[in-house]
């Protein structure tokens, strides 16, 4: 399968702090990525889908200037949380699309807490 | 509306059991469907996919998956349960790309294994 990472893999920050987690396709290009966030014991919710070139495309309920996100290059999405706080602390989880049936590959996660 | 439900939040089974996950979805169009593993802290790992042809799909570490649309279900199996097949395990539905190219998440099942 396809190759993701992402960096970092866990972070700590303080409460009102940036923090910036990068999605890279280690493989392939990536015209399209997507942004997941997971609670703990629940299930991936998505947060928006990010598209190389262009604005990403947020979920309903999902604060844009919470979460930007940046599609700069072919391979590498990111994700900062600015002003951060405790109750963004979570599991966020990148992937990108790949072949003809848009398949999913997912990166290793970030782990994120906020104190 | 879109939706998969895997009714199993939890299932135990012992060390070289069978395994049979169940999955069911409501999609429109006609679609792609996965099965998705997640050990703690980690990653989703593809174990198998479904979009054309044989309703019965191989996938990795042994599983095997069966689409039968009459029941709009997507099961998986797995004929020898192993001690390291304790995980996570992820339904999702999704479309073609001119369809989003989104996926559609169950809640999960948390598969624990009996020595």
């Amino acid at each position: 399968g396809a190759v993701v990472s992402q960096h970092p893999s866990r972070v700590i920050c303080k409460s009102g702090t940036s923090v910036k987690i990068e999605c890279r396709s280690l493989d392939f290009q990536a015209t399209t990525m997507f942004w997941y966030r997971q609670f703990p014991k629940k299930s991936l919710m998505l947060m928006a889908t990010s598209n190389e070139g262009s604005k990403a495309t947020y979920e309903q309920g999902v604060e844009k200037d919470k979460f930007l996100i940046n599609h700069a290059s072919l391979t590498l999405s990111t994700l900062t949380v600015t002003s951060a706080h405790p109750e963004d602390s979570s599991f966020y989880i990148c992937s990108k699309r790949q072949g003809p049936t848009e398949t999913q590959y997912f990166g290793p996660g970030t782990r994120l807490l906020v104190l | 509306a879109q939706s998969v439900t895997q009714p199993d939040i939890h299932i135990t089974v012992s060390e070289g059991a069978s395994l049979e996950l169940r999955c069911n979805y409501s999609y429109g169009a006609t679609p792609y469907l996965f099965w998705y593993v997640q050990s703690p802290g980690q990653g989703l790992q593809l174990l198998l996919k479904y979009f054309s042809g044989d309703t019965l799909v191989q996938g990795i570490k042994g599983f095997e998956a069966e689409f039968k649309r009459s029941q709009s279900s997507f099961n998986l199996r797995k004929p020898s349960v192993h001690w390291s097949d304790a995980a996570e395990y992820f339904c999702a539905v999704g479309g073609s790309y001119n369809q989003g190219g989104k996926l559609i998440f169950g809640q999960g099942t948390e598969l624990s294994v009996k020595p």
